[in-house]
């Protein structure tokens, strides 16, 4: 079945330092991949989005690229800030997966310090 | 309605009592979702909805564990006989069917549940 594997946490970054958090998954057919933050105390929002290979989502800083030969997602940004301390979710949806659920990785906390 | 609206927000109740949890989607969004969320883990899949079926209950982890969904739009999850290990927060979600832009998925609030 599909999955979704990311990188443990917690990941403790000085402010203006560069962040990688890897994420890599398992599917059939052609999912579209996310990545979703969670800050405290706050719901799950999206963060940003790719829809086929090769496409790079992109928000606030952070990027990810659709990496089909790799099944990969890594989500990155050049210079973290404090603000950006949150807990990180990878996920995919794929409409081969008897209907159209969207499963997580286990998610990164991510620490940035001042 | 805006956002997808859950409730309770905040919910205690004793061992072995029922619990509902209610979830009303965003307007116009066919496919809804409740997920799990304990202490410090990731996100689990409990049941997904498209209208009012439901194609995937794979994750509901006991027979204790109830969806149902009417007229598309609200739904209310079911715990009975809760038990200590039931103690999370459960998040609902919703979409659009998915076309060719992902199926980005909206949350609600979620709905904290500490069982005693």
């Amino acid at each position: 079945g599909n999955s979704v594997t990311q990188m443990e946490g917690p990941v403790t970054l000085s402010e203006e330092a560069f962040l990688t958090i890897n994420c890599t998954y398992t599917a059939t057919g052609y999912p579209s991949l996310f990545w979703y933050v969670q800050y405290p105390g706050e719901g799950l929002q999206l963060l940003l989005k790719a829809t086929k290979a090769d496409d790079k989502g992109s928000n606030k800083g952070f990027e990810a690229t659709y990496r089909k030969e790799t099944t990969s997602f890594h989500l990155e940004k050049g210079s973290v800030q404090v603000s950006d301390s949150a807990v990180y979710f990878c996920a995919l949806s794929s409409p081969y997966t008897g209907g159209f659920k969207t499963i997580f990785g286990a998610g990164t906390r991510l620490f940035v310090k001042a | 309605g805006a956002g997808v609206s859950q409730s309770p927000s905040n919910k205690v109740t004793e061992k072995g009592k029922d619990v509902e949890l209610r979830c009303d989607p965003i307007s116009g969004h066919t496919a809804l979702y409740w997920y799990r969320q304990s202490l410090g883990q990731g996100l689990e899949f409990l049941i997904y909805f498209q209208g009012n079926s439901a194609p995937d209950k794979s994750g509901l982890p006991s027979d204790r564990f109830s969806a149902e969904r009417t007229g598309g739009s609200v739904s209310t999850l079911t715990i009975q006989r809760t038990q200590q290990e039931d103690s999370a927060v459960y998040l609902c979600a919703s979409s659009q069917t998915p076309g060719q832009t992902g199926n980005t998925i909206y949350f609600g609030e979620g709905s904290w549940l500490t069982v005693v």
